[in-house]
């Protein structure tokens, strides 16, 4: 079955560490992505892996993966207050083919 | 190229009508996706093209929805006899497939915000 899973709501201080969490229930999926949406705005990639990877650190993100668990995190280093927007995680199972996507994360960020 | 363009941004319709949205993707994706957003939760595949081919079609898309992308260029959607629970945001996306590019993911446009009233 398809179906991703976040929490809704994490709010920290500027400068801490966030990490936002996922679960997905598809254990074919091969891709699995972070998206970034502002309000009123378009979806932004912020950062991909692949099921065949455990970690992927791209400056301030880090994302790590436990297959087993079917778990996905995205950590987010020095946390600013630009950083505030909903996070979505999102699947897919073949390549080019449709995402399934969790329902977000809003992250605020306190000053 | 500016990215993945949406035509309009935001769409006011009575109940009932009849309204059609505009997709311009990136010029050299092939893949072009449509999905819709409701408040508070994530965006819902609705359907996606390859070239001008209608290769998947979600089954939250009724007899009511249709797609086109006639040259596989722009991509229109159009909502029949327009209902309230159809107010959302509409959002396309592009992709280059084919070539091994597919893990880098998709360009979504900024949406069309459909209110039906």
């Amino acid at each position: 079955g398809e179906d991703v899973e976040q929490s809704l709501f994490l709010s920290v201080r500027e400068g801490d560490s966030s990490v936002i969490n996922c679960t997905y229930t598809d254990s074919s999926s091969t891709y699995l992505y972070w998206y970034k949406q502002e309000p009123g705005a378009g979806l932004q990639l912020l950062t991909y892996i692949f099921s065949n990877m455990d970690m992927k650190q791209d400056q301030r993100l880090t994302v790590l993966l436990n297959k087993k668990d079917k778990h996905l995190s995205l950590r987010i280093a020095d946390t600013q207050t630009g950083d505030s927007a909903i996070y979505f995680c999102a699947e897919t199972w073949n390549q080019g083919g449709k995402l399934i996507f969790g329902q977000g994360t809003e992250l605020s960020v306190k000053p | 190229d500016t990215g993945v363009s949406q035509d309009p941004r935001h769409k006011i319709t009575k109940r009932g009508q009849n309204v059609t949205f505009r997709c311009d993707p990136i010029s050299e994706h092939n893949r072009l996706y449509w999905y819709r957003q409701t408040l508070g939760q994530g965006p819902e595949f609705l359907t996606y093209f390859q070239n001008e081919a209608q290769l998947e079609k979600s089954r939250l898309l009724s007899d009511r929805f249709s797609a086109e992308r006639p040259k596989g260029s722009f991509s229109t959607l159009e909502i029949q006899r327009t209902e309230q629970g159809d107010s959302a945001m509409y959002l396309c996306a592009s992709s280059l497939a084919g070539t091994g590019r597919t893990q880098d993911g998709y360009t979504f446009g900024s949406g069309t915000r459909l209110t039906v009233v």
